[in-house]
């Protein structure tokens, strides 16, 4: 596509429920990368993946997130059992290289009531 | 590990005054330098990076930004501000040479008034 597709824009949830964000990619960019902005913490650094494999899960906060990326595209960010402290956007960005920077998308804003 | 301070989290200006973001980083290797422009309710725009090379970077929309290796910065300026600059901008660094992630700073909310 022309750009970053996020999906949904808007998410709000109960908590304790799974919730599962999906972002698509530019096509041809190799690399994918999540992070999550809350109110002011800057972006912090979820998870990046190099075609289907994840180098660098460091930036999970907990067990209770995961995420794939499946045929080198499209990739879901999983929350299990949601807490408030989950609310934030939730950003997704791809790159062909890293020097050539990221292409973001919208992102996803996650509310847990 | 690296990392990225931008010094100031709000900046006031009125329009076609000269303004300066300021963005220091702390890294034990050497680095590429992005920063990024957040507008209301959008997702992040790339405004400039420096690889290598002049350490004078242009960016979109009348933008620069200045490497200096010995004071670890990478500020940035533009002479003339408009209404429309008013958005959050964001400095971030990376390991040159990684293929990993950015490192972003807390951001810097740039506030244009007329």
């Amino acid at each position: 596509g022309a750009g970053v597709s996020q999906s949904p824009s808007n998410k709000v949830t109960e908590k304790g429920k799974d919730v599962e964000l999906r972002c698509d990619p530019i096509s041809g960019h190799t690399a994918l990368y999540w992070y999550r902005q809350s109110l002011g913490q800057g972006l912090e650094f979820l998870i990046y993946f190099q075609g289907n494999s994840a180098p660098d899960k460091s930036g999970l906060p907990s067990d209770r997130f995961s995420a794939e990326r499946t045929g080198g595209s499209v990739s879901t960010l999983t929350i299990q059992r949601t807490q408030q402290e989950d609310s934030a956007v939730y950003l997704c960005a791809s790159s062909p290289r890293l020097i050539y920077g990221y292409t973001f998308g919208s992102g996803t804003r996650l509310t847990v009531v | 590990a690296q990392s990225v301070t931008q010094l100031d989290s709000q900046v006031p200006v009125f329009e076609e005054a000269p303004v300066e973001l300021r963005c220091n980083y702390s890294s034990s290797v050497s680095v590429y330098l992005f920063w990024y422009v957040q507008y209301p309710n959008q997702g992040l725009q790339l405004l400039l990076k420096y690889l290598s090379g002049s350490t004078l970077v242009k960016g979109i929309n009348g933008f620069e930004a200045e490497f200096n290796k010995s004071q670890t910065s990478f500020h940035l300026r533009k002479p003339s501000v408009h209404i429309s600059d008013t958005a959050e901008y964001f400095c971030a660094v990376s390991e040159r040479g990684s293929q990993g992630n950015l490192i972003f700073g807390k951001g810097t909310k740039l506030s244009v008034k007329p």
